[in-house]
């Protein structure tokens, strides 16, 4: 396994246009975490699914933002309408309920809104 | 609610130094706790992983503890390297079985 995939690495988007990125996860977990993290502070929690059901959202997540995982395995995270404020690295993470081994997060798409 | 904080926010040391960050939480009824380390611009890595039943972990320099009773992990670096220059981020569980939630990071740079 190659750890947790996520695609684009960078975007740079103008205000105003739709974005997605996508998340592979490692093959034997069953949970999947999306967290946004902006520069000098700590990733901050957005959402996560177990396997195909979204379990939790955060307040941070406005209408602009949805995430789906509709087979249980990779998921995607759109940000329709972007604007400035959204400009971040989103990072993904997964881990299993059974194992126990904690998470493990891909490398991040940093996103750039001009 | 649980917060997370870590002491200090960016330390500077020479090669060589043993060094020790500091990561605090409010609520002690965490299940396990994990550190982190973040290059500029990458993602995260893991370097440990402390089970509430556990003390300590080690991994090769690396050395983390954990006191529940207190709310206070330790992550210790031994004989430290310029290759260790990063941000190191501890976290740990929201509540039971869902998210983490992490502190803002300590900025570590190791002079040569």
């Amino acid at each position: 396994d190659t750890g947790v995939s996520q695609d684009p690495r960078h975007k740079i988007t103008k205000r105003g246009q739709n974005v997605t990125f996508r998340c592979d996860p490692i093959s034997e977990h069953n949970r999947l975490y999306w967290y946004r993290q902006t520069l000098g502070q700590g990733p901050e929690f957005l959402t996560y699914f177990q396997n195909e059901a979204q379990l939790e959202k955060s307040r941070l997540l406005s209408d602009r933002f949805s995430a789906e995982r509709p087979k249980g395995s990779f998921s995607t995270l759109e940000i329709q309408r972007t604007e400035q404020g959204d400009s971040a690295m989103y990072l993904c993470a997964s881990s299993s309920v059974t194992r126990g081994d904690g998470y493990t997060f891909g490398s991040g798409t940093r996103l750039t809104v001009v | 609610k649980q917060e997370v904080t870590q002491i200090p926010a960016a330390l500077s040391v020479p090669e060589g130094e043993n060094l020790v960050l500091n990561c605090s939480f409010t609520d002690s009824a965490i299940y396990n706790l994990q550190w982190f380390r973040q290059d500029p611009g990458k993602g995260l890595t893991s370097l440990l992983l402390i089970q509430s039943s556990q003390r300590e972990q080690t991994s090769g320099r690396l050395n983390a503890s954990l006191d529940k009773s207190s709310g206070r992990s330790t992550l210790y670096i031994a004989a430290s390297q310029p290759g260790d220059s990063a941000t190191y981020l501890c976290a740990v569980p929201y509540s039971s079985a869902s998210k983490i939630i992490f502190g803002s990071g300590t900025r570590l740079s190791i002079r040569p």
